[in-house]
Parts: structure tokens; C-alpha cells; sequence
């Protein structure tokens, strides 16, 4: 069974950081590109960032460049979403997506929650 | 950045009705568009991709159509269980891009 479950959401402060994990199982991790995609409250759907299935490809939203890092280990079929100088915007539950390279997102996390608020 | 204009922004209709929800490309896309349907605190599922090929466990009363710039996803007699949020989504280049979502209201 396929399966993504995102982790490392929570409360902070304007100006500061937090990591997100996704951990995937039930498929060939390395096989697919693995993105972030979010969702503030009461808002549609926004695509924030995605790494190819070798690590060699990445994009990121303008809204994130240069504020966040997507990185995978294939090893250990874990995704990760460094985010650092968060603003009040970045307040989104953050979803973990899986896709074949240049396709779209066919399997989604649940989501974890990010709030930053002072 | 290719936007995707979708429509309508929210739609009421009736058990049995046939509706459809359009998503209009800034420019042609050729058929890298994928339909989501998003229920109240659950991630989002896909129903349409590649436009117009149903996702495995889909009910056929769901289906997608068009190509290039304008695409449209046609549910053909609403059931209570799909009142909802509708998303597209293009995948033809980055960054990759949702319509603003059409969300689906029983009357």
C-alpha cells in the first residue's frame, strides 16, 4: 500500500525555521519525482517545490526561493522541506506529493500543519 | 508562469444534476492537465489526468475533456458524496499551477 505521511509541522515565530519530513513506503521511492505542495487555511491549493527522483532536478515557487530546501534520501525513502526565514504567509498545511517525472501529483500525504505567528 | 483561470468559483446544484467546471490555461498546455477533488480536512485526490484518462476507482460518472488551453471536468448526475472542491492542476511546465478551485454546494 502506498503511503506518505509528512511530520515536523508546529507554531513559530516570524524570522525562524523548522524542518518537514515525509516518509514514503509502498512503492520505489528513487522511481519518482516527490514534491511540497500547501494549503493556507481557508485557501486553494499552492505548489511550493519538487526534486527528482535521482535529486539532480529541483524547483521551487517564487514565493519559497532562496527561503526554502527540498532534499530526498533515497536510502532511506524520506523526503525533507527546510524552511528557514518563515513569514506570517508560509501559515499553510503542508502536503507531501508523489509523481512520475514530468507528470502530476497521483498520491498525497495528509498533511502537517506549519503556523507562524508571533 | 502559465495561470490557470478555473470556473466556476463555486457552483450549488442537486443530486442527479449534470455539472462542469472549466479550466482555462494562459497558454496551451496540451493535455499535461490532471483534476483533483478536495473534501473538507483531507488532502486532495485525483480524479482526471492527462485530461481525460479516469484515475483508477473513479466512478464514471466523472470525465475530463479538451486539450491546449481550455479543459473541462463533467461529473454527468451528482451524488451527495461529491459535493466538494474541484482543483486543476497543470503540469506542463514550472512553476506547476492550480486553478483557484470551484467549490461544489448542494442546493
Amino acid at each position: 500500500e502506498v503511503q506518505v505521511v509528512e511530520s515536523g509541522g508546529g507554531v513559530v515565530k516570524p524570522g525562524e525555521s523548522l524542518r518537514l519530513s515525509c516518509a514514503a513506503s509502498g512503492f520505489i521511492f528513487s522511481s519518482y519525482s516527490m514534491s511540497w505542495i500547501r494549503q493556507a487555511p481557508g485557501k486553494g491549493l499552492e505548489w511550493v517545490s519538487s526534486i527528482s527522483g535521482d535529486g539532480n532536478y529541483i524547483f521551487y515557487a517564487g514565493s519559497v526561493k532562496g527561503r526554502f530546501t527540498i532534499s530526498r534520501d533515497n536510502a532511506e525513502n524520506s523526503l525533507s522541506l527546510q524552511m528557514i526565514t518563515l513569514r506570517a504567509e508560509d501559515t499553510a498545511v503542508y502536503y507531501c506529493a508523489r509523481s512520475i517525472s514530468g507528470a502530476d501529483f497521483d498520491f498525497w500525504g495528509l498533511g502537517t500543519l506549519v503556523t507562524v505567528s508571533s | 508562469d502559465i495561470q490557470m483561470t478555473q470556473s466556476p468559483s463555486s457552483l450549488s446544484a442537486s443530486v442527479g444534476d449534470r455539472v462542469t467546471i472549466t479550466c482555462r490555461a494562459s497558454q496551451g498546455i496540451r493535455n499535461d492537465l490532471a483534476w483533483y477533488q478536495q473534501k473538507p480536512g483531507k488532502a486532495p485526490e485525483r480524479l482526471i489526468y492527462a485530461a481525460s484518462s479516469l484515475q483508477s476507482g473513479v466512478p464514471s460518472r466523472f470525465s475530463g475533456s479538451g486539450s491546449g488551453t481550455e479543459f473541462t471536468l463533467t461529473v454527468s448526475s451528482l451524488q451527495p458524496e461529491d459535493f466538494a472542491t474541484y482543483y486543476c492542476l497543470q503540469h506542463n511546465s514550472f512553476p506547476r499551477t492550480f486553478g483557484q478551485g470551484t467549490k461544489l454546494e448542494i442546493k
